[in-house]
């Protein structure tokens, strides 16, 4: 069973440009959970979708950063115009629906490393 | 406000050493979760543990020990005769309020450096 899978490991944007980040859950897992790691520190909340929902965006900066869940496919992070501000590390996690979820640490991906020159 | 302290920047031991690394939560509610993660040099997060707050037995597994103490509000975690392969940045974290205990509240992570 594959862990949760993040791709591009390593991205590289100039400012300006648009980064899109992709998540593919671990299989069955229908919940998934963006954090963000600025250099030297610890992880912060960015957003928890479900198939085709978002469920709490409370973490998301409120310009040039969106987040969905297709129906088939894999999350995406997308950012617009990125600025010197936005290299970080990004990771996405996810667990799986309902009562499962209480059974079920939290599994991250290995993250995308997103640098903005 | 809930939030999580991992007061210890970054601790230095020499392998072989035991070695604690402290972390304190400040939450209202009364049920929740706490966990720790590895932060290898290579990048990645590693799930070591999850803590229920109805559970305060202490866990041991292998070489890592952690201490769950509701009355100072501190989940502390242990390794025992460390080893080089031990250096990481551990993250402690807490579960938010209500019903998504998926959505963490992590601390700012302890560095810790295992000397051979």
């Amino acid at each position: 069973n594959a862990g949760v899978m993040q791709n591009p490991r390593h991205l590289v944007r100039r400012r300006g440009q648009e980064a899109r980040l992709r998540c593919s859950p671990m299989k069955g897992h229908s919940h998934v959970y963006w954090y963000r790691q600025l250099p030297e520190e610890g992880l912060k909340f960015m957003v928890y979708l479900q198939k085709e929902n978002i469920i709490d965006e409370s973490g998301m900066p409120k310009e040039r950063f969106s987040a969905e869940f297709p129906k088939e496919g894999p999350s995406i992070l997308r950012i617009q115009q990125v600025v010197r501000g936005d290299s970080a590390a990004y990771f996405c996690a996810s667990s799986p629906p309902g009562l499962d979820n209480y059974n079920s640490p939290l599994h991250f991906g290995n993250g995308t490393r997103l640098t903005v020159t | 406000a809930q939030k999580v302290t991992q007061a210890q920047t970054e601790i230095s031991v020499v392998e072989k050493e035991d070695v604690t690394l402290d972390c304190v939560y400040e939450t209202r509610d009364t049920t929740y979760y706490l966990f720790w993660y590895k932060q290898p040099p290579s990048g990645e997060l590693v799930f070591l543990i999850r803590r229920n707050s109805f559970d305060e037995q202490n866990e041991i597994s292998g070489r890592y020990s952690w201490n769950f103490q509701k009355s100072t509000s501190s989940f502390n975690f242990t390794i025992t005769a460390s080893q080089v392969v031990d250096s990481a940045v551990y993250f402690c974290a807490l579960s938010d309020s209500g019903y998504n205990t998926d959505k963490l509240i992590f601390g700012t992570g302890t560095r810790l450096q295992v000397f051979p």
